[in-house]
């Protein structure tokens, strides 16, 4: 079945490199997301990968997809204390209708050390 | 400024009463969900609309109610039916496969924290 995993916590020191892994099931994924949730607030996207592709930058975020292991990382550079958050992977399938379909993960909490 | 909101941010229940939380968009969207979050968890599909007048269950959709009558509001009702209903219920919209936008990713808001004793 479908099925998105990420490991519950990180904790990195301020300045450091943040590595965000997860693992979906589903080959048919047509895109991968990334989400982040602020302390009581709703998500916000940060970056997507269409499964076509193997890398997306943006700023200090990497996106890295290996398909074939059906992996999923986030790499956030220079972590800053405002980089603390919970980060959500998430899968969309085939869509089906005119809605899509996503499939989160239970989400890594990232927290900061000085 | 284009968004969605969720009202109240709080809300407190007795247990056996119905409730009813809001979710506005005015982003055009087509397509809304009701997610519920519980701790550790990630988000679990309560009900969902491709279009007005038109709603489908997601996974949980025990207890839950919904209308869309029109594309910019999503009521979810929570009954007395739902056997544990406090959480934190997330609203989001997509623009739908009919606007021909790609990317299928979803727009939240902020969020309303259930608590029902």
């Amino acid at each position: 079945g479908e099925d998105v995993e990420q490991s519950l916590f990180l904790s990195v020191r301020e300045g450091d490199s943040s590595v965000i892994n997860c693992t979906y099931t589903d080959s048919s994924s047509t895109y991968l997301y990334w989400y982040k949730q602020e302390p009581g607030a709703g998500l916000q996207l940060l970056t997507y990968i269409f499964s076509n592709m193997d890398m997306k930058q943006d700023q200090r975020l990497t996106v890295l997809l290996n398909k074939k292991d059906k992996h999923l990382s986030l790499r956030i550079a220079d972590t800053q204390t405002g980089d603390s958050a919970i980060y959500f992977c998430a899968e969309s399938m085939a869509p089906y209708s005119s809605a899509s379909k996503i499939i989160f993960g239970s989400g890594t909490r990232l927290s900061i050390r000085p | 400024d284009g968004g969605i909101t969720q009202s109240p941010k709080y809300l407190f229940r007795k247990e056996g009463q119905n409730v009813t939380l809001s979710c506005e968009q005015n982003l055009n969207h087509d397509a809304m969900y009701w997610y519920r979050q519980d701790p550790g968890q990630g988000l679990r599909l309560i009900y969902y609309s491709q279009i007005v007048n038109d709603f489908q269950k997601g996974d949980i959709a025990e207890g839950y109610s919904v209308s869309r009558e029109k594309k910019e509001s999503f009521p979810l009702t929570v009954t007395s039916a739902q056997k544990n209903p406090t959480a934190f219920y997330l609203c989001a919209s997509s623009p739908g496969t009919l606007n021909q936008l790609p990317t299928y990713e979803q727009y939240f808001g902020p969020g309303t924290r259930l608590t029902v004793t």
